[in-house]
């Protein structure tokens, strides 16, 4: 089946410095990507889509400049947490479509702790 | 917008079958998904209904009622490693990339 690999599963960063979360489909293209983040005991809320070779379409309430999002190939979608604060602190999830009607998959989540 | 409730937290015994409920309201419709998701790690696709009634695979059937606004997830002969949590999810009719999560059912299967 189609996976989807995320990178890093974990990381603690300081106030103020930048992370960096990778989201690879490693068995299809997706021209489309999904970033999402769950607060503890919340529920998945998308933040935006990643299109390749063009802008994100960002999420009312999301800060496009603090979220910074490239797409770069059919395969490799990124999520860079700029100035990040403790409130930044959740567990980030990416998806991707993978050609059927209901076949979106999701990476493994990244942990993000800011101190 | 969309409001997908679920109960927060179940409890059921190893070996029985447990119904977790869904209900939404929803400007628009098309298609609800259920995943589960154990702690820490990424939801993985359980089923799909767009149309009313019900679709089994395996130990997991979900049942679909539009007008309802209505869905549950059936899990038969539970086994210790069902206990996960469990999302409700509606998909958007005018963005059909767009879903709208609930904030899951955590199962708790007891021997």
């Amino acid at each position: 089946g189609a996976v989807v690999s995320q990178h890093p599963s974990r990381v603690i960063c300081k106030s103020g410095t930048s992370v960096k979360i990778e989201c690879r489909s490693l068995d299809f293209q997706a021209t489309t990507m999904f970033w999402y983040r769950q607060f503890p005991k919340q529920s998945l809320m998308l933040m935006a889509t990643s299109n390749e070779g063009s802008k994100a379409t960002y999420e009312q309430g999301v800060e496009k400049d603090k979220f910074l999002i490239n797409h770069a190939s059919l395969t490799l979608s990124t999520l860079t947490v700029t100035s990040a604060h403790p409130e930044d602190s959740s567990f980030y999830i990416c998806s991707a479509r993978e050609g059927t009607d209901y076949g979106y998959t999701f990476g493994s989540g990244t942990r993000l702790t800011v101190v | 917008g969309q409001n997908i409730d679920q109960p927060t937290e179940m409890t059921a015994t190893e070996g029985a079958i447990v119904q977790i409920n869904c209900t939404y309201q929803t400007s628009g419709f098309n298609g609800l998904f259920w995943y589960q998701q154990h702690a820490g790690e990424a939801p993985t696709f359980l089923s799909y209904n767009v149309l009313d009634g019900l679709e089994e695979k395996g130990r997991f059937s979900s049942f679909l009622s539009r007008s309802k606004g209505y869905s549950y997830l059936l899990l038969k002969e539970l086994q210790m490693k069902d206990s996960a949590s469990y999302l409700c999810a509606v998909r958007e009719i005018y963005n059909f990339n767009k879903f709208y999560f609930g904030s899951g059912t955590k199962l708790n299967v007891k021997p």
